[in-house]
């Protein structure tokens, strides 16, 4: 148990569906991540959060649309998506300040795209 | 050619044996991590060092600044260390969260 929960664990979803993937952290941390890990390759960071402010957005689809309305809270939400898509997405959480902050991963939404 | 090399890719062992995993990176680095990921996806974070060296019962983690190189031994292996373990670094200088990830290697430790 690391602290940081996410909602669901799986999802199957159409291309023409729209879903949001949950994430809560018990931390007391300032930053949030989404995070894609797709087969066969790294982990790619997606978004980061500061504060409930987005503070990177590494060139992903408009499809994925983000939302941090608290400290605690991370949304990812996914509307028209391609079967490429279909991956682990996994949220994390960490202080901020200080030259690094070690980062407490969730377990991770399983998601696959028909 | 990625900027975090890990080295192997796989790696299966004998439980008892005592495992070594490696990891090159190119970049300049203000800490590194070792992650373990278990087959449901989960990650939990092993190790975050900066220099010299950290133990954890039986996981050690070595980090040489000069040479870009981390290690991670898990000695007397049990079937329960199976997992894929993931070496991560943030980038000196770069921005908040954007760690650089290997691309991991997959443990299978045999009862």
């Amino acid at each position: 148990e690391t602290g940081v929960t996410q909602t669901p664990r799986h999802l199957v979803m159409g291309m023409t569906n729209k879903k949001s993937l949950k994430c809560e952290q018990h931390l007391g941390h300032n930053a949030m991540y989404w995070y894609k890990q797709s087969a066969k390759k790294p982990l790619e960071l997606m978004f980061v959060y500061n504060f409930k402010e987005q503070t990177e957005n590494n060139s992903v689809p408009s499809r994925f649309s983000p939302e941090c309305p608290n400290s605690s809270h991370l949304f990812l939400h996914l509307h028209t998506l391609q079967p490429e898509d279909s991956a682990l997405y996994l949220c994390a959480s960490s202080r901020t300040g200080g030259d690094y902050n070690e980062q407490f991963f969730g377990p991770g939404t399983r998601l696959t795209v028909l | 050619k990625n900027e975090v090399e890990q080295s192997p890719q796989n790696l299966t062992a004998q439980e008892g044996e005592f495992i070594t995993i490696n990891c090159s990176y190119s970049v300049g680095i203000s800490a590194l991590h070792w992650l373990q990921q278990h087959p449901g996806g989960g990650i939990v974070s092993l190790f975050m060092l900066s220099s010299g060296k950290k133990k954890h019962g039986r996981l050690i983690a070595t980090i040489n600044i000069q040479e870009k190189h981390s290690s991670l031994h898990i000695t007397a292996s049990h079937p329960r260390d199976s997992a894929v373990y993931i070496c991560a670094v943030m980038n000196y200088g770069g921005s908040q969260g954007n760690l650089i990830f290997g691309k991991g290697t997959k443990l299978s430790v045999k009862p």
